[in-house]
């Protein structure tokens, strides 16, 4: 069974605390992994799409690493705002399926000022 | 950046209703379309791919006569609950790609369903 993993779960911070969170997903036969932002009643916003080992991505206060051999990538976001406040999520994409995502369960993000 | 259009955002029907769902994509052109159902606390779980002109692929434990899906249009997308139910009560979400695989997803806002 293909399964992406996130954790923690939900996380509450202070204004301008740095935070972390992580993203479990299939090792093998990897193609890319996407990461998206999920404010409450909003669409999903796309903020990276990675596809190489070691790869570091930055948009911003976030930034985002990825292995691809242990299967794990880290979200991080620097010095977090209120505006930060969201769900967020990784989707692994699977090899060859017509641009098909398994999505894990998100982190949902409190930022309190 | 790309838009996504899904309407409705909310609806609320008597058991037995058909509720079409419908799903745009405003300024580009869609040649793949996904539809997830999300149920509280857990992930996005995907329902069905559509591809223009195609008929959808379920996946598995997806009753395709249940959830009716056409493709017609390279911005269009729809998702019928035919005679739905209380059980089918939940969150419905579309997104749409390109031509290129491995892009970004798009998405709509969603349609919360509520049957009563």
């Amino acid at each position: 069974i293909l399964n992406v993993e996130q954790s923690p779960q939900s996380l509450h911070v202070q204004e301008g605390d740095s935070t972390n969170f992580t993203c479990s997903f299939p090792s093998s036969n990897f193609y890319a992994l996407h990461w998206y932002r999920w404010e409450t009643a909003k669409s999903p916003e796309a903020l990276f799409v990675m596809t190489l080992n070691g790869d570091e991505k930055k948009k911003g206060r976030i930034s985002a690493t990825l292995n691809t051999k242990e299967g794990y990538s880290y979200l991080y976001i620097k010095g977090s705002q209120p505006e930060d406040s969201a769900t967020y999520l990784c989707a692994w994409l699977i090899y060859n399926q017509g641009g098909k995502l398994i999505f894990g369960q998100g982190t949902e993000l409190s930022v309190k000022p | 950046g790309a838009v996504v259009s899904q309407h409705p955002s909310r609806v609320i029907c008597k058991s037995g209703t058909s509720v079409k769902i419908e799903c745009r994509s405003l300024d580009f052109q869609a040649t793949t379309m996904f539809w997830y159902r999300q149920f509280p606390k857990q992930s996005l779980m995907l329902m069905a791919t559509s591809n223009e002109g195609s008929k959808a692929t379920y996946e598995q434990g997806v009753e395709k006569d249940k959830f009716l899906i056409n493709h017609a249009s390279l911005t269009l997308s729809t998702l019928t609950v035919t005679s739905a139910h209380p059980e089918d009560s939940s969150f419905y979400i579309c997104s749409a790609i390109g031509t290129v695989l491995n892009q970004p997803q798009h998405f709509g806002d969603g349609t919360r369903l509520s049957i009563l």
